[in-house]
Order: structure tokens, then sequence, then C-alpha cells
């Protein structure tokens, strides 16, 4: 079961901010780092935000991860087309003892 | 360049039971945890169960405890899960992913295999 909250769906057009929000509790995002991944159709899920801020390599800069308290954002600045795709925000979760992910947030860009 | 390659999906009727390896290259697979997350048909990831390094350390999701048991070989270099009691709800594609160092985060996925559970 998905214990964070995302919103199912945002939109923008190109260039445009868009941000996604992640809300948890005390036991996941309150006391653990925050990982964003993003999901292309048909792939895989990669790595696009670890430790709450920290970006891997190759992953363009216009992605900005944030945290406070029991809530984590994405921010994509400047989305491009290529940028449609779902995002999940994921958490430990100390007291289910796992990786708890949220349901998923498809970007579109109009 | 870190690979993990899924193998041993298909088809099962309900009730039955399936055991899922994964490949893993480009990396010193001692070093790491292991992860298996999965995915339903149009849904959400689902994260499933956890290997630490040593394979001591084992964790699973409620959803299934005592029907899936987690294991790996490292000498050959492999990670497994044994799934058993199947039901329809196990329908999914099941990813490999690793357990990354210095956050709680999983790193890097494999691409996949699917299973599914039908009569």
């Amino acid at each position: 079961q998905s214990v964070l909250a995302q919103p199912p769906s945002v939109s923008g057009t190109p260039g445009q901010r868009v941000t996604i929000s992640c809300s948890g509790s005390s036991s996941n995002i309150g006391t653990n780092s925050v990982n964003w991944y993003q999901q292309l159709p048909g792939t895989a899920p990669q790595l696009l935000i670890y430790g709450n801020i920290h970006r891997p390599s190759g992953v363009p800069d216009r992605f900005s991860g944030s945290k406070s308290g029991t809530s984590a954002s994405l921010a994509i600045s400047g989305v491009q087309s290529e940028d449609e795709a779902d995002y999940y925000c994921a958490a430990w979760d100390d007291s289910l003892n796992g990786y708890v992910f949220g349901v998923g947030t498809k970007v579109t860009v109009l | 360049e870190v690979q993990l390659v899924e193998s041993g999906g298909g088809f099962v009727q309900p009730g039955g039971s399936l055991r899922l390896s994964c490949a893993p290259s480009g990396f010193t697979f001692r070093s790491y945890g292991m992860n298996w997350v999965r995915q339903a048909p149009g849904k959400g990831l689902e994260w499933v169960s956890y290997i630490g390094t040593g394979g001591s350390v084992t964790y699973y999701a409620d959803s299934v405890k005592g029907r899936f048991t987690i294991s790996r070989d490292n000498a050959k270099n492999s990670l497994f899960l044994q799934m058993n009691s199947l039901g329809a709800e196990d329908t999914a594609v099941y990813y490999c992913a690793r357990e990354g160092h210095g956050y709680s985060t999983i790193d890097y996925w494999g691409q996949g295999t699917l299973i599914t559970v039908s009569s």
C-alpha cells in the first residue's frame, strides 16, 4: 500500500515550473531522507533525487528536491516535453521496516 | 556500468510457486544491500523485500510476509526471491534494485520480469 501522498497528476506548458508534493509521517519522511524516481513509459524507474536534495550525475539541474518536516517536494524548473513521465517519492519507514512509495504523479506537458 | 538482470518470470497458477533471480554486474555485489520492488499493471511501485550484504538481515512487506523469501549468494553474484502461495494480487513486474550507500536509497533498478498469476 502507498503510505506517501502525492497528487495523481500535474501539468504545465514547456518552460513552466511544476512542483510535485509528497506527504508522509514521522516514521518515514520525518525521520529519513526522501528519494524521487522518474519512470518513463514502458521503462524501469530511475533515481532522480536522493537524500532529499541531491541529484545523481547525469540528472539535469532543472530537477530539484526539498524537504520540510514530514513533507517533500520535487520541482521541475522549465519543464520539457521529455519530462512527461510518472514520478514517485519514496522513503524508508522505521515502523514498517521497509520502503514506502507515493502513489505516483503523472506529469503532462501541454 | 551497473546492471541488474532479472529472470524467472512467467505464468503461474494461483497457489503456485516461482523463483526469481537477479544477476548483478558492474559493482561489488557483496558490498551492497539489495531489494525487490514490484509494480502491478497500470499501478504504482510497491516495495517487496530487502536483504543486507551478508544475507542475515531481511525485511518484508506485510503483503508478502510468510510467503516470499529473499536470499543471496555472494559467491555466485546472485539475488533470489522465492515466491510461494501466489495469488492474483501478486501479478506484477518485479524489479531487482540495489540499495545505495550513504542514504536510504534504491539507486539502480533492473528492467524487471513479469509474473502473471492466473488460472
